[in-house]
């Protein structure tokens, strides 16, 4: 059975400080997903990561993935308030690309 | 990107009523998904809903509680039926549009049984 462990479930933050969320998987996968979700919205897409070794950036937010280790990361850099939010991790299963094993999601918050 | 439009976007249902949700899709795509998300949680699959089959169930939903549309490349429906208060939850349809590598989400469907 695939699993997806997300930790921490909890951050808070500092404004300007680095953190990292980890999001490990249980078994073989053919991509990784990191979406991002508001309070009482859906979820946006932030990274697709498809190969051992990616890594794909979008402003403060830097995504990897090992393959080998199972294990993708989602780096915070200098984060500020607006990052505050749900951060989910998935994965697929099954062969196809919308069957998704979700991680139970960070809760981030950014403190001034 | 693919551009999933969903409706309504929430609703406050009476137990025992059912509730119909629709996923209009901008492009044709092979596979439409449907996913539950319960107050404080994470997605949990519901069913994967192909054009001209019977939809896939994951384990712990049943078609009788959960039946499935998918009349065209487009379009699919998910209808909660004889809701209970333990229905309440998001509901999301998702695609993979093709060639995109990508699974895009609706807006989501916000209900809340009384």
């Amino acid at each position: 059975e695939l699993k997806v462990e997300q930790n921490p479930l909890f951050l808070s933050m500092q404004e300007g400080k680095n953190y990292t969320i980890y999001c490990n998987y249980s078994t073989t996968s053919d991509r990784l997903y990191w979406y991002r979700q508001d309070p009482g919205k859906s979820l946006e897409s932030l990274f697709v990561l498809l190969s051992n070794g990616a890594v794909k950036q979008e402003g403060r937010l830097m995504a990897s993935l090992d393959t080998k280790a199972r294990l993708s990361t989602l780096h915070i850099t200098a984060a500020v308030h607006d990052l505050s939010a749900t951060y989910f991790c998935a994965v697929t299963y099954g062969g196809s690309q919308g069957n998704l094993i979700f991680g139970k999601g960070t809760k981030l918050s950014v403190k001034p | 990107s693919a551009v999933i439009s969903q409706k309504p976007s929430r609703d406050i249902c009476q137990r025992g009523t059912s509730l119909t949700i629709q996923c209009q899709v901008d492009s044709q795509v092979t596979m439409m998904f449907w996913y539950r998300q319960q107050p404080g949680q994470s997605l949990t699959l519901i069913a994967t809903a192909n054009q001209g089959s019977e939809a896939t169930y994951e384990s712990g939903f049943v078609i009788d509680k959960f039946p499935i549309s998918r009349p065209n490349l487009t379009f699919s429906t998910l209808t909660v039926s004889n809701m209970s208060p333990e229905d309440s939850s998001i509901y999301l349809c998702s695609t993979n549009a093709r060639g995109f590598g990508e699974a895009f989400f609706g807006q989501g469907t916000r209900l809340t049984v009384v």
